[in-house]
């Protein structure tokens, strides 16, 4: 069965410095998301991405949050200046999109570690 | 109140019972129901869905939406060790594939053979 694969799977950066958090979707796919769970919280949507551009955001996406789709097959998530409290386990996940298609599927997640 | 409310648990019953599972939501919007199982170290795992209210079954698993009472339920029959997760529940407000989903903060579930 296809699957949306992260890397890497566990990630630790000084605070301060620049991530980048690897996503390859669906094949098929055309609705790309991040959410993000802090330890023992509820899965938080971040964003969501469609035809090359941003669909929708949470507030928790500020500035300091980017996305991209480089190529035809990765969806890449950028936090530019790391923060203590951006330690959370990130995941990704995809959706063919349009009426009746099915719900999305998710990533394994990378976990975050901001020291 | 929050959005979507669920009994983080933990929640332990024995091999063979029937596990029941809920959330309760306060946005009406909501029309698209989903849950998700999550075993430790692992991303959200689709294991239901079903629009609006009604009943829909899968092998052990039955999912039941009240839209009417804002409540909406996962049944495992004959749950087995395997089961042993937590169990999420997420919502939507006008598709399954293209909207953000919003969570249950997840209920932890033991089987215990």
């Amino acid at each position: 069965e296809p699957e949306v694969t992260q890397t890497p799977s566990h990630q630790v950066t000084q605070m301060g410095q620049e991530v980048i958090l690897r996503c390859v979707p669906i094949s098929n796919h055309l609705y790309f998301y991040w959410y993000r769970q802090i330890l023992g919280q509820k899965v938080e949507f971040l964003v969501s991405f469609y035809n090359n551009e941003i669909s929708e955001k949470s507030e928790i996406f500020d500035d300091q949050f980017s996305v991209e789709r480089p190529d035809g097959s990765n969806f890449t998530l950028k936090i530019r200046s790391t923060k203590l409290e951006d330690s959370a386990m990130y995941f990704c996940a995809s959706s063919e999109g349009g009426q009746g298609s099915q719900p999305q599927h998710f990533g394994d997640g990378t976990r975050l570690s901001i020291l | 109140q929050k959005e979507v409310e669920q009994d983080p648990g933990p929640l332990s019953v024995p091999e063979g019972a029937i596990v029941s599972l809920n959330c309760t939501y306060s946005n009406s919007a909501f029309q698209y129901f989903m849950w998700y199982r999550q075993y430790s170290r692992k991303g959200p795992e689709l294991l239901m869905y079903t629009y609006s209210s009604g009943n829909k079954e899968d092998g052990r698993f039955t999912a039941q939406v009240d839209k009417s009472s804002k409540y909406i339920s996962l049944f495992i029959r004959d749950s087995q060790p395997s089961d042993s997760a937590t169990y999420l529940c997420a919502m939507s407000g006008r598709s399954f594939g293209n909207e953000k989903l919003t969570f249950g903060t997840g209920t932890r579930l033991t089987i215990i053979p």
